[in-house]
């Protein structure tokens, strides 16, 4: 099956500083990646749809400046942090596109961020 | 897409049948019903997708009635294992933005 593959597992930074989160597709192509944030106990939440060679497209509430979004190719979708504070501690999960017969989202493993 | 609705938790032993329901009353002519599976730390999981009656894989079945306003994910002989948030999702077949609901969290005891 498809695989969607998220680096780093895990990122523990200091307040101010900015963190950068792959999403790759290993063995398809997505022109569309999807980034969602995950707080404790709590269901996903869509930050933003993300399509190869075009600006995110991010969902109300999210901010563009502070959660950059990067589809340079059609097997990686970069998020990065800017300027991360605690509050923004989460896990954050992409997931990519399956274009074909049928359409299909494959989940990344998530990303644990920890901002102190 | 249309509004689900799920328990938000239940509780079952080892080797008995689960079924999780979900009312998705205002669900569209063209939306497919899709159900995830969620462990703790880690990313969705697709489990089983289906329209209408009775879908069933290897690992899950799917019940839809004729009015498609519920849906009912059975899961046979559940272990430890299978301990999880489940999701229930409603959209065009082709649709790709996915809202996610609260879920419900299955916890299998021994």
């Amino acid at each position: 099956g498809a695989v969607v593959s998220q680096h780093p597992s895990r990122v523990i930074c200091k307040s101010g500083t900015s963190v950068k989160i792959e999403c790759r597709s290993l063995d398809f192509q997505a022109t569309t990646m999807f980034w969602y944030r995950q707080f404790p106990k709590k269901s996903l939440m869509l930050m933003a749809t993300s399509n190869e060679g075009s600006k995110a497209t991010y969902e109300q509430g999210v901010e563009k400046d502070k959660f950059l979004i990067n589809h340079a190719s059609l097997t990686l979708s970069t998020l990065t942090v800017t300027s991360a504070h605690p509050e923004d501690s989460s896990f954050y999960i992409c997931s990519a596109l399956l274009a074909g017969g049928e359409l299909e989202q494959f989940f990344g493993p998530g990303t644990r961020l920890t901002v102190l | 897409l249309a509004k689900t609705t799920q328990p938000i938790s239940m509780d079952s032993y080892e080797g008995q049948e689960v079924n999780i329901t979900c009312s998705h009353n205002n669900i569209a002519t063209n939306d497919y019903i899709t159900w995830y599976q969620q462990f703790p730390s880690q990313g969705p999981r697709f489990i089983i997708q289906g329209y209408k009656t009775k879908v069933t894989n290897e690992v899950a079945s799917l019940f839809i009635p004729a009015d498609r306003k519920s849906s009912t994910l059975s899961l046979p002989r559940v272990s430890l294992s299978d301990t999880a948030v489940y999701y229930c999702l409603v959209g065009p077949y082709n649709f790709n933005k996915f809202y996610f609901g609260s879920g419900t969290k299955l916890n299998v005891k021994p």
